[in-house]
């Protein structure tokens, strides 16, 4: 069975810190991971992830893939009120479908 | 208009009651999901199809029925549902040569509610 675990669970910083999530995973096929960022409703995706060792960056977030320990961090600078969020992390496999984490809530304070 | 359209947004329904939540999209994409969510937890996926002849199980299907209508048509039945039934509900789309820049397309979300 696909197993995607991130964390930590929740986290509480304020503006200004750099926070760091985790998503390791277990999986048959491995084709790649994503990264989504959920406000309110619908999840929003943010960076795939397909090779080791190539950070992927927009802005203030980056991500990183290691495929031979099977994890990946995201990365945020400078964080802001309007990066509260949950972020989930889904591994794509070769049958086409993702498997998610339980994602991590992020808090950012004023 | 949204890309991909799931109705309704918001349902209250009874026990043994049967329902239907659709999904619809415009991007064109050959692959649909049905995801639910439940607070503090991620997306478990339901069912999935690839094309209109191909339906397949996901993790959690038990309970819960789909309809491909067309390309573009992708809907979740429960037959008679229950109140651990009660989630958020997600329909997505994908295409997988431009998933890699993003993604999956979700809908925005059906609560719904079982008393």
């Amino acid at each position: 069975e696909d197993k995607v675990v991130q964390s930590p669970l929740s986290l509480v910083v304020h503006e200004g810190d750099t926070v760091t999530l985790n998503c390791s995973y277990e999986v048959t096929n491995f084709r790649s991971l994503l990264w989504y960022k959920q406000e309110k409703k619908a999840p929003t995706f943010l960076f795939m992830l397909t090779s080791s060792g190539i950070e992927k960056k927009s802005g203030r977030l980056s991500s990183i893939l290691d495929k031979k320990e099977l994890f990946s961090i995201l990365n945020i600078t400078a964080t802001q009120t309007g990066d509260s969020a949950v972020y989930l992390c889904a591994v794509n496999t070769n049958a086409g479908k993702s498997t998610f984490g339980d994602g991590t809530t992020l808090t950012v304070k004023p | 208009d949204a890309d991909v359209t799931q109705t309704p947004r918001n349902r209250i329904t009874k026990t043994g009651k049967r329902i239907m939540l659709e999904c619809s999209q415009t991007k064109g994409h050959d692959r649909m999901y049905w995801y639910r969510q439940d607070p503090g937890l991620g997306l478990r996926l339901i069912y999935y199809s690839f094309d209109v002849k191909d339906i397949n199980k996901g993790e959690i299907s038990d309970g819960y029925s789909v309809s491909r209508q067309a390309q573009a048509k992708f809907s979740l039945s429960l037959e008679s549902a229950i109140p651990n039934q009660t989630a958020l509900y997600f329909c997505a789309t994908s295409d997988p040569a431009r998933t890699g820049r993003y993604g999956y397309t979700f809908g925005s979300g059906t609560r719904l509610t079982v008393v």
